[in-house]
């Protein structure tokens, strides 16, 4: 069975900042890997998804994930965070079976200081 | 584009009592879920569907039941709510194998 571990509950930076959220997977081959973003009060949104190919992925909002295998990681990162980027990240890891069930991170929550 | 709609959005509940989660999507999606989000847990699977006509036991199911109505609607019933059911619930659609989901904007249920 996979799992996801995200190591930051929280993070702070200032608007500007470069930002990076760490997510470690565990899963015997290669997984699908997801980024979703939480506003307040909202559903969950899709930022990004790694199938396969190229291990750097862009997705919406200016975020970027890498994949490293070596690492089992799939690190979130944005050059320069905007004041609404403040929300809460998932990171998911989907298992390559028949049935595409996907297994979320605890979440880490990202403030931003104006 | 009304994408996954939640009803309702809000309800408090005593403990015993049952009630119905409604969910339905607009996007011809295949698959359907159930997740449960608490503090410090992310989110977990309930029950899904995978097709019309289809339904299997996620992670956390006990208290619960669904009904995959028809491919759009996919409901999630509690028989008799305990205060452990206090959470919130997402709804979500995917159209199966490959691709990420969307998501409902969640129904906030507390138990008393």
């Amino acid at each position: 069975a996979q799992s996801v571990t995200q190591p930051d509950i929280h993070i702070t930076v200032s608007e500007g900042a470069s930002l990076e959220l760490r997510c470690n997977y565990s899963y015997g081959a290669t997984p699908y890997l997801f980024w979703y973003v939480q506003s307040p009060g909202q559903g969950l949104q899709l930022l990004l998804k790694y199938f396969s190919g190229d291990t750097l992925v862009q997705g919406i909002k200016g975020f970027e994930a890498e994949f490293k295998r070596s690492q089992s990681s799939f690190n979130l990162r944005k050059p320069s965070v905007h004041w609404s980027d403040a929300a809460e990240y998932f990171c998911a890891v989907g298992a390559r079976t028949s049935y595409d069930k996907v297994i979320f991170g605890p979440g880490t929550s990202l403030s931003v200081i104006p | 584009n009304a994408g996954v709609t939640q009803t309702p959005k809000f309800q408090v509940l005593k403990t015993g009592q049952s009630m119905t989660l409604q969910c339905a999507q607009d996007m011809n999606h295949n698959s359907m879920y159930w997740y449960r989000q608490d503090p410090g847990m992310g989110l977990r699977l309930i029950y899904y569907s995978a097709s019309e006509g289809t339904t299997d036991k996620g992670e956390v199911p006990n208290g619960y039941n669904v009904s995959r109505l028809n491919k759009r609607e996919f409901s999630l019933r509690l028989e008799s709510a305990a205060p452990s059911q206090t959470s919130v619930y997402f709804c979500a659609s995917s159209e199966g194998g490959i691709g990420g989901y969307t998501f409902g904007s969640g129904t906030r249920l507390t138990v008393v």
